[in-house]
């Protein structure tokens, strides 16, 4: 019963490729966000969906574009993946888009560039 | 905007010990201070967290304490047990604001 479920887990691919990371939220909430954890372990905000508008784009390569059909569903799609990219990407989401709310998480994708 | 400062980076006591992490943050209009647990190839879990009307907080062995004069505010663990060897994230965040700002982490260890 899984609340932010993300997949796939592991992602192993050659540079240059195109790729999806999908995620879903069954607890109600409004916002959506994709993370970027590096090797630091620093966690980065990538974007922000409220209600499938789009409230949070920080400097992210235009390579990465996310889309939210639904409020429940946010998907990051990444072209021509390059090694930087290697990261562990997680999905959160929060009942309302704004800084006063919990975040929850999903278990993270490993995204491993070769 | 606002900038979370986390120390320490990394942080090794002996199980049973008491460790302290602490934040401090920039924007006097943050009010919500969430605390997130993360262990090795894991999510970041929420732990605890306190809102600005409330100098402390307490979770059995956890408890988190808020000075908003000084813009600062830490997370206590009694009585460490291996367990609680994570990464440990702060974060502020208000209504103003779209999402939270989140501190660079602290490596806890705790040796058995």
């Amino acid at each position: 019963d899984t609340a932010v479920s993300q997949t796939p887990k592991y992602l192993v691919t050659q540079m240059g490729n195109d790729k999806s990371i999908k995620c879903e939220q069954n607890l109600g909430h409004d916002t959506m966000y994709w993370y970027k954890q590096d090797s630091k372990k620093f966690l980065k905000i990538m974007f922000s969906y409220n209600n499938k508008e789009l409230i949070i784009n920080e400097t992210v390569p235009n390579r990465f574009s996310p889309k939210s059909p639904d409020k429940a569903h946010l998907n990051l799609h990444i072209n021509s993946l390059e090694l930087g990219d290697s990261a562990v990407y997680f999905c959160a989401s929060s009942q309302a888009g704004t800084g006063d709310q919990p975040q929850h998480f999903g278990d993270g994708t490993r995204l491993s560039i070769l | 905007g606002e900038n979370v400062e986390q120390h320490p980076s990394t942080l090794s006591v002996q199980e049973g010990d008491s460790a302290v992490i602490k934040c401090t943050y920039s924007d006097s209009a943050s009010n919500y201070f969430p605390w997130y647990k993360q262990e090795l190839g894991k999510r970041p879990q929420l732990i605890i967290d306190i809102r600005s009307n409330v100098g402390e907080k307490k979770d059995q062995r956890i408890a988190v304490t808020l000075n908003k004069t000084a813009k600062h505010f830490s997370l206590h663990i009694t009585e460490t047990q291996p367990e609680d060897s994570a990464v440990y994230f702060c974060a502020a965040g208000d209504t103003g604001r779209r999402a939270l700002t989140f501190g660079s982490g602290t490596r806890l260890q705790v040796q058995p």
